[in-house]
């Protein structure tokens, strides 16, 4: 079955403390990228990797670091996590441009982070 | 700044009519506006989505239909049915340099079918 997984589905922690959010897909895609959602601002883009050790920030990318060493995995790190990461996170993937159509976005199940 | 706003945070539809959520958006440079549907405890799925040049695309009960003059789209859901009860994106998609595909979303709208 094609699909993105993310681990953990839930985490609570405290502020400081590092933790890493990890991302896998198993469609081959080389478009990746990491969203949170919070109430009243809808997803918005952290990170996103065009392929394999290419990364670039997003909207939001403070606080965040994220690696692609492998295709199928795109891990995001939070070195010091502080409270106003309280929040909802998606994985996402896709083909790439292909310069004629937009291609779909996978998105995984979704990581909810408390940061306490 | 809000580039795409969904104003609805809920709307409520009796079985069978039709559902109409609405999407502003303020960036004339998007290619592509999309509807991506959330069900809760899950990720966000791709419904439909709208050219820019185009003005209504259709796939089956879900219809979408865009107004540039007014920056404004809309998704039609007919007839609505119980399993249409979910949270709906509208996101908006802009080529940036290096071909990011980066998608803009609304804040979403909560749709409940009533039976």
């Amino acid at each position: 079955e094609a699909q993105v997984t993310q681990n953990p589905r839930y985490l609570i922690t405290v502020t400081g403390k590092k933790l890493t959010v990890t991302c896998s897909q198993n469609m081959n895609h080389e478009y990746m990228s990491w969203y949170r959602q919070d109430p009243g601002l809808g997803l918005r883009q952290i990170y996103y990797s065009m392929n394999v050790e290419v990364t670039d920030k997003g909207d939001v990318p403070e606080g965040y670091k994220v690696s692609r060493k492998e295709k199928r995995n795109f891990p995001l790190i939070l070195e010091s996590p502080s409270p106003n990461q309280t929040s909802l996170y998606f994985c996402a993937s896709s083909l790439p441009y292909s310069g004629r159509d937009h291609n779909e976005q996978f998105f995984g199940p979704g990581t909810r982070l408390t940061v306490l | 700044d809000q580039q795409v706003k969904q104003n609805s945070p809920s709307l409520s539809v009796q079985e069978g009519r039709i559902s109409i959520l609405n999407c502003d958006y303020t960036n004339s440079m998007f290619d592509y506006f999309l509807w991506y549907k959330k069900y809760p405890a899950e990720g966000p799925t791709f419904l439909i989505s709208i050219s820019s040049i185009k003005d209504k695309n259709e796939d089956g009960r879900f219809t979408v239909f865009l107004n540039k003059s007014a920056k404004h789209l809309s998704l039609h859901i007919v007839p609505s049915q119980p399993g249409d009860s979910a949270v709906y994106f509208c996101a908006a998609s802009r080529r940036e340099s290096f071909g990011n595909e980066k998608l803009t979303f609304g804040t979403g709208t909560r749709l409940t079918i009533i039976p």
